[in-house]
């Protein structure tokens, strides 16, 4: 059954630095984000994709956030300068046209 | 933001019974609804929807139960096996938007 990947599993970097998350969605699939979860605090979404722009974001989704699907299969999330606050788990999720969201593992982002 | 609801944290339920898991929502403009399953450590697996011109999904052991005057839905699990014990979320969509708002989650621990 084909499944969301994401990459790393879990990445540390110190405060500041620029980090990007990779994932890879469903071949099939047309909609594409990224959502994240602090610590003992609820899922929320930060970003959604569709046809190589985005469709929607959140307000945590600032300046500082970017996203990207530099090629066919790809669908990454850039954070240019981390803040201890970012620290999280990250999840990418896709979907076809129905409104189910298959998600990924998750990328554990530790900023320290 | 406490538009999706599970006022339960957490629930034990014996193998072989039923599990019942609630959520309420306050936002009359929702038009679906998921469960989604999570173990430690994973991305949320998607179990189970419902359209709000629905009043029950179900598939196999797990049935969702949408009462719409009551903004509430709920998942019930039967029969419940140990395997089933994981943290679930309910999400909800509307057609105005894209992303999926998650409620707490409830843990559920099935117990022999």
């Amino acid at each position: 059954e084909p499944e969301v990947t994401q990459t790393p599993s879990h990445q540390v970097t110190q405060m500041g630095q620029e980090v990007i998350l990779r994932c890879v969605p469903i071949s099939n699939h047309l909609y594409f984000y990224w959502y994240r979860q602090i610590l003992g605090q609820k899922v929320e979404f930060l970003v959604s994709f569709y046809n190589n722009e985005i469709s929607e974001k959140s307000e945590i989704f600032d300046d500082q956030f970017s996203v990207e699907r530099p090629d066919g299969s790809n669908f990454t999330l850039k954070i240019r300068s981390t803040k201890l606050e970012d620290s999280a788990m990250y999840f990418c999720a896709s979907r076809k046209a129905s409104y189910e969201q298959y998600f990924g593992p998750g990328t554990r982002l530790t900023v320290t | 933001d406490q538009q999706v609801k599970q006022n339960s944290p957490s629930l034990s339920v014996q193998e072989g019974r039923i599990s019942i898991l609630n959520c309420d929502y306050t936002n009359s403009m929702f038009d679906y609804f998921l469960w989604y399953k999570k173990y430690p450590a994973e991305g949320p697996t998607f179990l189970i929807s419902i359209s709000s011109i629905k009043d029950k999904n179900e598939d196999g052991r797990f049935t969702v139960f949408l009462n719409k005057s009551a903004k509430h839905l709920s998942l019930h699990i039967v029969p419940s096996q140990p395997g089933d014990s994981a943290v679930y979320f309910c999400a909800a969509s509307a057609t105005y938007t894209d992303k999926l708002i998650f409620g707490t989650g409830t843990r559920l621990q099935v117990f022999p």
